[in-house]
């Protein structure tokens, strides 16, 4: 079974300028989060979806981040414009809901952005 | 404010030797704990997790045990292999909750 897969995996630009991430779950998972993740600390949610929807968006800097997951799967991060202090990397996980009703997330490669 | 915390940043045992990584959490709410483990330039890969009703949940050579009363969980790596060298995360959730985690611990494992 195909893991969860991030594309691209680095990208450099320039401040000011817009980045778009682009992340496709695991199939059948209908939970989708995008994190935040900074050297030497754990992620840190920016998004969370179920299904098309998003149910937690409350940690997503709205006025230069945007999310979308359009038909539920796939799912898009942008940042625009894009600071120095936005170089991390960003992990996209999906979930998936086991008998007991608890979530057990799986997650995507990352993609590093560095902002110069 | 910080739910999920790992105390220890660095951790070293000589191979063979059993590992513990440790995990300390606030919220009594949580009722389900994660252990990932993380590659340079590679995603958390899940190891094993553990639910609130139980206090041990064993898979192969990795052991999670859960203190409810002390809020504190840890993962125990017998016998530890070169391979295992990595950096490990704790994370802990509640049912339809966002998953919190720690700052990571990073093992060495000394051949």
């Amino acid at each position: 079974e195909a893991g969860v897969v991030q594309s691209p995996r680095y990208k450099i630009i320039e401040k000011k300028q817009p980045v778009a991430f682009w992340c496709n779950p695991i199939s059948g998972h209908n939970t989708l989060y995008w994190y935040l993740q900074n050297l030497g600390q754990g992620p840190e949610l920016l998004i969370r979806y179920e299904n098309e929807e998003a149910v937690d968006d409350s940690q997503l800097p709205k006025d230069r981040f945007s999310a979308e997951r359009l038909k539920g799967v796939d799912s898009t991060l942008k940042i625009q414009p894009a600071e120095l202090g936005d170089s991390a990397v960003y992990l996209c996980a999906s979930s998936l809901r086991g008998r007991t009703g608890q979530e057990t997330q799986y997650f995507g490669p990352g993609t590093r952005l560095l902002v110069l | 404010d910080q739910q999920v915390k790992q105390n220890s940043p660095s951790l070293s045992v000589q191979e063979g030797r059993i590992s513990i990584l440790n995990c300390d959490y606030t919220n009594s709410m949580f009722d389900y704990f994660l252990w990932y483990k993380k590659y340079p330039a590679e995603g958390p890969t899940f190891l094993i997790s553990i639910s609130s009703i139980k206090d041990k949940n064993e898979d192969g050579r990795f052991t999670v045990f859960l203190n409810k009363s002390a809020k504190h969980l840890s993962l125990h790596i017998v016998p530890s292999q070169p391979g295992d060298s990595a950096v490990y995360f704790c994370a802990a959730t509640y049912t339809g909750n966002q998953f919190y985690f720690g700052t990571g611990t990073s093992l060495t494992v000394i051949p």
